[in-house]
C-alpha cells in the first residue's frame, strides 16, 4: 500500500555513467515532482509534470532527463554523472498545481564515485 | 532566488520541554508549509497556512502564517523522543508553477 515508491534506494555509480530513478505513485495524482537533497539537507525542486506536461524545470543541467509515461509515473534519467550530483533524490507528488499536499517518496541516495 | 532561512539551524531539548523555531524569508509567500523529516525517509506535511495571521493547530504542533507574509513559527509542545528530526517550512508563491521553496531546516534532538 506505498503511496509514492522509488527505485532503487541506494546508487553507487561511477563517474560518467548514465543512471535512471523510477519514481512510482498509487495515489490518483496528476502533478509529480522530482527533488534534490544535497549533504547539507537543503531541498531544492528540479522539475514537476502535471498530466506527463513539464510544468517546472528549475535552471537543471540538461544531463538530467526526467520522462513521464504516464500521470503515475515518473522517471529521472541522469546522463554522464559528476560528483557534484552525488545527494538523495526525492519523488513526490499531488493532485493539482496548488503545490499543496505533496506526498514524499522514501529517497534514492546517488553517489557517484 | 527566493531563500527561506530557519532558526534555530539544530536545538538540543529536554523531553517534556516545549520548542519553538522560525523561518524568515525575503519574499512573500501566499501559503507556508511545515514538513519534517525522519532520518532515511521523505519530508511529511505537519501543517499548511494560507492566510496571513493564521494560526493552526496539528495535536502538539501548532503554527503561525506571519502577518508579514514573509514568515512562520513552529511551536511543539511537550516534546517526546519521536519528535526528533529536522523540520522544514516551504512558501508556496502563486503562479511560477506554484513550486515549493524549502527553508534550511532545524534538527531537533530530545535528550531523555
Amino acid at each position: 500500500d506505498t503511496a509514492v515508491s522509488q527505485t532503487p534506494k541506494y546508487l553507487v555509480t561511477q563517474m560518467g555513467n548514465d543512471k535512471s530513478i523510477k519514481c512510482e505513485q498509487n495515489l490518483g495524482h496528476d502533478t509529480m515532482y522530482w527533488y534534490k537533497q544535497d549533504s547539507k539537507k537543503f531541498l531544492k525542486i528540479m522539475f514537476s509534470y502535471n498530466n506527463k506536461e513539464l510544468i517546472i524545470n528549475e535552471t537543471v543541467p540538461n544531463r538530467f532527463s526526467p520522462k513521464s509515461p504516464d500521470k503515475a509515473h515518473l522517471n529521472l534519467h541522469i546522463n554522464s554523472l559528476e560528483l557534484g550530483d552525488s545527494a538523495v533524490y526525492f519523488c513526490a507528488s499531488s493532485q493539482g498545481l496548488a503545490g499543496v499536499g505533496q506526498f514524499f517518496g522514501p529517497g534514492t541516495r546517488l553517489t557517484v564515485l | 532566488g527566493q531563500q527561506l532561512n530557519q532558526s534555530p539551524q539544530s536545538m538540543f531539548i529536554q523531553e517534556g520541554e516545549d520548542v519553538s523555531m522560525n523561518c524568515t524569508s525575503s519574499s512573500i509567500f501566499n501559503t507556508w508549509l511545515w514538513y519534517k523529516q525522519d532520518p532515511g525517509e521523505g519530508p511529511v506535511l505537519l501543517i499548511a497556512l494560507y492566510k496571513a495571521g493564521e494560526l493552526t493547530s496539528n495535536g502538539r504542533l501548532t503554527a503561525q502564517f506571519g502577518i508579514t507574509r514573509k514568515d512562520s513559527f513552529l511551536n511543539i509542545s511537550a516534546s517526546i523522543p519521536s519528535d526528533v528530526g529536522i523540520y522544514f517550512c516551504a512558501g508556496i508563491l502563486t503562479g511560477g508553477g506554484n513550486k515549493l521553496t524549502f527553508g534550511t531546516g532545524t534538527q531537533l534532538k530530545v535528550e531523555l
